[in-house]
């Protein structure tokens, strides 16, 4: 079973500030997190991950609480080509096999 | 060369066929994935290969043969499937099995339909 929970869909104005919220109650100390995005009909593509410190790159921002019960990937301005499913997942460093996909959330960026 | 390719892109067949899927990466990854998905659904893992040897079976049936010929090639061998086998088949690939930096790349999928 995934460790994580998502809203199953959320909606965001395009050029808006998008925040996507991830629980993940159950992490355990040598686990990351992990997000990916899949739109329609594609594969799934990596977005970002972290341990405990917030991390940014050029696609988004992750911010994980400090119990690291949370975390929330935020696109700081979404487009269109934004709306697909985010996936928060949940795994081990040492266990890159352990890539279970909840439900996601599914994000509409619109006009 | 940055991505994860396969062929066919979309796949009919019947319950008696036998059909290949096939996945290529030229990053150097020594991990490849075979997952399913179906329609509204997030994507199951069924096989990981590491370093050409399968290591992770997810209690797939029989009619799902993997297949690992070298480094860069996975296959996923088709038969006697049946119609609830009807979905997309990712592959992904990482640069090895474990690390903190192994992000999976998935392909594009192959839409499979069985008649």
């Amino acid at each position: 079973d995934a460790k994580t929970t998502q809203p199953p869909s959320m909606d965001c104005a395009e050029g808006r500030a998008a925040n996507l919220p991830c629980n993940h109650s159950t992490i355990s100390g040598n686990e990351y997190v992990y997000w990916y995005r899949q739109i329609h009909s594609q594969g799934p593509q990596y977005i970002i991950h972290g341990l405990k410190n917030n991390e940014t790159n050029e696609m988004a921002s992750l911010i994980i609480t400090e119990d690291r019960k949370s975390s929330t990937l935020i696109l700081p301005h979404a487009t269109l080509r934004d709306t697909a499913v985010y996936y928060c997942i949940v795994r081990a460093a040492y266990n890159n096999n352990d890539m279970r996909f909840g439900a996601g959330t599914r994000l509409t960026v619109k006009p | 060369d940055t991505e994860v390719t396969q062929t066919p892109k979309h796949l009919v067949m019947g319950m008696t066929n036998k059909k290949s899927l096939k996945c290529e990466q030229h990053m150097g990854h020594r991990a490849m994935y075979w997952y399913k998905q179906k329609a509204k659904k997030p994507p199951e893992l069924m096989f990981v290969y590491s370093y050409e040897k399968l290591s992770i079976n997810e209690s797939v049936p029989s009619r799902f043969s993997p297949e690992c010929p070298n480094s860069s090639l996975l296959n996923l061998h088709l038969h006697a499937l049946q119609p609830e086998d009807s979905a997309l088949y990712l592959c992904a690939s990482s640069q090895s099995p474990s690390g903190s930096y192994n992000e999976q790349f998935f392909g594009p999928g192959t839409r499979l339909t069985v008649l």
